[in-house]
């Protein structure tokens, strides 16, 4: 899979937008990117993924740029409930994802 | 949709001991149920992965003996950690999947302290 790279993290203000930046620049076309959290001392949460086009769901919006070789992934309204670890990941057709160390997001109120 | 159910969430238990932990998929059928383990301040290590109704597949340097897994259906698939010792207390957390290019969906983790 390849690999990605992500900030180690973020501060974002609540009722604002949180814009997650991700590269993957070995993406080959056959990777899909999925973003995952994980709030502490729980289970990761799936969040949205995409292949190629732009994608939107009631969680975030993700933006692949035309490259592929990085992405946005948007948190509309960041409220206190989103501070989390946010994982970027390119998954190849094994389906095993791989845990970097993702972005520590915190939302301030 | 898409709820894994991890039971237990907390477990104490003594040095020996073997402990089971059930991770089941109640709304929909996983093809493949995938086995991860977290230590603290580090991120998830997969360990296994699991097919119905065949052999799960270990990652390098986890002991098939020593963490039993059995996916007996669809919906469930157990993890038997043998013989438990304190070195083996850590959060353990399980996933499943349709299939495709579907996304795994994750229990709420056990939390396992060997004494």
């Amino acid at each position: 899979d390849a690999k990605t790279t992500q900030p180690t993290s973020m501060d974002c203000a609540e009722g604002r937008a949180a814009n997650l930046p991700c590269n993957h620049s070995t993406i080959s076309g056959n990777e899909y990117v999925y973003w995952y959290r994980q709030i502490h001392s729980q289970g990761p949460q799936y969040i949205i993924h995409g292949l190629k086009n732009n994608e939107t769901n009631e969680m975030a919006s993700l933006i692949i740029t035309e490259d592929r070789k990085s992405s946005t992934l948007i948190l509309p309204h960041a409220t206190l409930r989103d501070t989390a670890v946010y994982y970027c990941i390119a998954l190849k057709g094994d389906y095993k994802l791989s845990f970097g160390a993702g972005t520590t997001v915190t939302v301030r109120a | 949709g898409a709820v894994v159910s991890q039971h237990p969430s907390w477990v104490i238990c003594k040095s020996g001991t073997s402990v089971k932990i059930e991770c089941r998929s109640l709304d929909f059928q996983a093809t493949t149920m995938f086995w991860y383990r977290q230590f603290p301040k580090q991120s998830l290590m997969l360990m296994a992965t699991s097919n119905e109704g065949s052999k799960a597949t270990y990652e390098q340097g986890v002991e098939k003996d020593k963490f039993l897994i059995n996916h007996a259906s669809l919906t469930l698939s157990t993890l038997t950690v043998t013989s438990a010792h304190p070195e083996d207390s850590s959060f353990y957390i399980c996933s499943a999947r349709v299939g495709g290019h579907q996304p795994q969906h994750f229990g709420d983790g056990t939390r396992l302290s060997i004494l």
